[in-house]
């Protein structure tokens, strides 16, 4: 069954605590991003992969850090430097040369202790 | 970058009648613009898009129209069921070589009995 897989699906962290969330892919598509979502705030861009070893800030990107060693992997590692991190987070998926139709992981909600 | 802006932020319409979502855009090189559907709790999921050179897509109950030069498109549900609840996001590619979506803030459409 192909698809994009985030877990947990809930998250807790405590103050000056990392926590890193995981996204899997079995798509065969190339490029992977990481979206927050706040309530009435939309879909904001965290950090996007393009191809493996290769990773762009987003437009919010202060506060975490990824990395792409395998193609079918972008996990997400929310720092201690993120003072606000409570946020449902969205991993996706879009495949070469349809870039822009991005096939959505089912979330994680994140929440501080 | 792409600004996008969506109107209105919430939606409430009796059931079978229509409902419009209008989005505006700011880079006039985008050629992209698709809508997607998120139920509470789920994954956001692409239920149609339009490029710039159609000005109108139809499927079934949904159409998107697009306004090349005013710069704005919009989503249109006719005969709404209570299914259609949920929120809706439009959305248009970033801009300066960028790769994903740019979101809107979102709709949240509410069908009433």
């Amino acid at each position: 069954d192909g698809g994009i897989t985030q877990s947990p699906k809930y998250l807790f962290r405590k103050e000056g605590q990392n926590v890193t969330l995981s996204c899997e892919q079995n798509l065969n598509h190339d490029a992977m991003y990481w979206y927050r979502q706040d309530p009435g705030q939309g879909l904001r861009l965290i950090y996007y992969s393009q191809i493996v070893n290769d990773f762009q800030k987003g437009d919010i990107a202060e506060g975490y850090s990824v990395s792409r060693e395998k193609k079918e992997s972008f996990p997400l590692t929310v720092t201690s430097a993120q003072k606000n991190p409570t946020a449902f987070y969205l991993c996706a998926s879009s495949i070469a040369g349809l870039r822009e139709k991005l096939f959505f992981g089912s979330g994680t909600q994140l929440s501080v202790l | 970058g792409e600004n996008v802006e969506q109107h209105p932020s919430t939606l409430s319409v009796q059931e079978g009648d229509s409902a419009v979502i209008k989005c505006t855009y700011s880079d006039s090189a985008s050629n992209y613009f698709p809508w997607y559907k998120q139920e509470l709790g789920k994954r956001p999921q692409l239920i149609i898009d339009i490029r710039s050179n159609v000005g109108e897509k139809k499927d079934q109950r949904i159409a998107v129209t697009l306004n090349k030069t005013a710069k704005h498109f919009s989503l249109h549900i006719t005969e709404t069921q209570p299914e259609d609840s949920a929120v809706y996001f439009c959305a248009a590619p970033p801009g300066g070589g960028a790769d994903g979506l740019t979101f809107g803030k979102g709709t949240h459409l509410i069908i009433q009995p």
